[in-house]
């Protein structure tokens, strides 16, 4: 029983560069949504999703973009990589909009942008 | 707007010893309320979880927290913690986004450091 499955865990990036974090779940939940974790001010939403093909903003989406083509898959994309983000990112999945809200996390990337 | 408060940003307990890692949360409405902990280099797991009912909530590796309305509390205690609890605590509370998403609004969390 893999859950949410997150990768790279680890990534150094140049400022500038672009990158895609990967997450996919395997408990055929509706929704999906993206964190990052900055020390002293706990996690913050950057991007959710409601289901294949819905997507749409948390508190802190500047820089990046997130798509949602199938159940499984939710992406996230720097652009264009800036210090500023560099954080930890956590990709979560809860069940729908019936469910009691309780989130099922990933392991966590950490990136560090240069 | 939910919003939540974490007192503590460390809490520092011997081995054994009782420990209550405080928070409180601000609703206008009915809410729902988790603690989740991060052992070190990992995500977050859910400890336990209050949406209704017995104010008294139990989770899992003998923690449990108490729902106070009035007070907009919801502390979470252990009456003797291992070496193993050192962790970061989280508490949240849900709130429901115009497209029905239900999103957790988290605490900065507090460090629980356990020593021997």
């Amino acid at each position: 029983n893999a859950g949410v499955t997150q990768t790279p865990k680890f990534q150094v990036l140049k400022t500038g560069q672009s990158m895609t974090l990967q997450c996919a779940q395997d408990m055929n939940h509706e929704y999906m949504s993206w964190y990052r974790q900055d020390p002293g001010m706990g996690l913050r939403l950057i991007h959710y999703s409601v289901g294949a093909g819905i997507t749409d903003q948390g508190e802190v989406p500047n820089g990046y973009n997130v798509s949602r083509s199938t159940t499984e898959d939710f992406p996230l994309r720097l652009l264009s990589a800036a210090p500023s983000q560099t954080s930890v990112y956590f990709c979560a999945s809860s069940k729908d909009r019936e469910d009691t809200g309780e989130l099922f996390f990933g392991e966590g990337s950490r990136l560090t942008v240069l | 707007a939910q919003s939540v408060t974490q007192l503590d940003s460390q809490v520092p307990v011997f081995e054994e010893a009782p420990v209550e890692l405080r928070c409180n949360y601000s609703s206008s409405v009915s809410v729902y309320l988790f603690w989740y902990v991060q052992y070190p280099n990992q995500g977050l797991q859910l400890l336990l979880k209050y949406l209704s009912g017995s104010t008294l909530v139990k989770g899992i590796n003998g923690f449990e927290a108490e729902f106070n309305k009035s007070q907009t509390s919801f502390h979470l205690r252990k009456p003797s913690v291992h070496i193993s609890d050192t962790a970061e605590y989280f508490c949240a509370v849900s709130t429901f986004m115009n497209t029905g998403f239900q999103k957790l609004v988290f605490g900065t969390g507090t460090r629980l450091l356990v020593s021997p």
